[in-house]
């Protein structure tokens, strides 16, 4: 299957900072990738959908000024968490979908966000 | 949008006895349908898809599911557990693009 390799696995930072993280397809072109947050135990919730060269659609009750996706390319899309508060820690995933692929979605190992 | 249940958020099974995790979708266009494992700390692994061919569909680590669609579920299971299958389950529909995942079931397996 195909590769989406989402950057950094795990990162620390200190209460109103920005973070940034990135989502990259590494053998395809992914037309629509997803963000989504995961608390402890809990499902994925979607945050928003974005799609190349696009705004990005984001879901009821989802900051769009503060969770910032920018999906320039065709393999990359980025996550930037901006302001970060204690509230914000939490297990971010993405996912990307392809024009050859265009029933699955493939997945980011996920990052862990923890703002101190 | 399409809306994804996941009946029994937690599922105890023994090593060696069947393992049935339940998923009901509901959707108002033609949908493909996903089960998901999800180990800590790690993204999600594809475990197996119906993408409109069989209606039975057999997954990687012996796992298989049933598309149903008058009963519009997606039941996955399994013949006999082992302890290497702990983990999360998530079942997920994907209409237009658009990909919603059920709530989740954490399967535990007893020795």
């Amino acid at each position: 299957g195909a590769v989406v390799s989402q950057h950094p696995s795990r990162v620390i930072c200190k209460s109103g900072t920005s973070v940034k993280i990135e989502c990259r397809s590494l053998d395809f072109q992914a037309t629509t990738m997803f963000w989504y947050r995961q608390f402890p135990k809990q499902s994925l919730m979607l945050m928003a959908t974005s799609n190349e060269g696009s705004k990005a659609t984001y879901e009821q009750g989802v900051e769009k000024d503060k969770f910032l996706i920018n999906h320039a390319s065709l393999t990359l899309s980025t996550l930037t968490v901006t302001s970060a508060h204690p509230e914000d820690s939490s297990f971010y995933i993405c996912s990307a979908i392809g024009t050859d692929w265009n029933t699955e979605a493939f997945f980011g190992q996920g990052t862990r966000l923890t703002v101190v | 949008a399409q809306s994804v249940t996941q009946l029994g958020s937690h599922v105890s099974v023994s090593e060696g006895a069947l393992v049935l995790l339940r998923c009901n979708y509901s959707s108002s266009v033609s949908v493909y349908l996903f089960w998901y494992v999800q180990y800590p700390n790690q993204g999600l692994q594809l475990l197996l898809k119906y993408t409109s061919a069989a209606t039975l569909v057999k997954g990687i680590n012996g796992f298989e599911a049933e598309f149903k669609k008058s009963e519009t579920s997606f039941h996955l299971t399994k013949p006999s557990a082992h302890m290497s299958d702990a983990a999360e389950y998530f079942c997920a529909v994907n209409g237009n693009n658009d990909m919603r995942f059920g709530a989740g079931t954490r399967l535990t397996v007893k020795p």
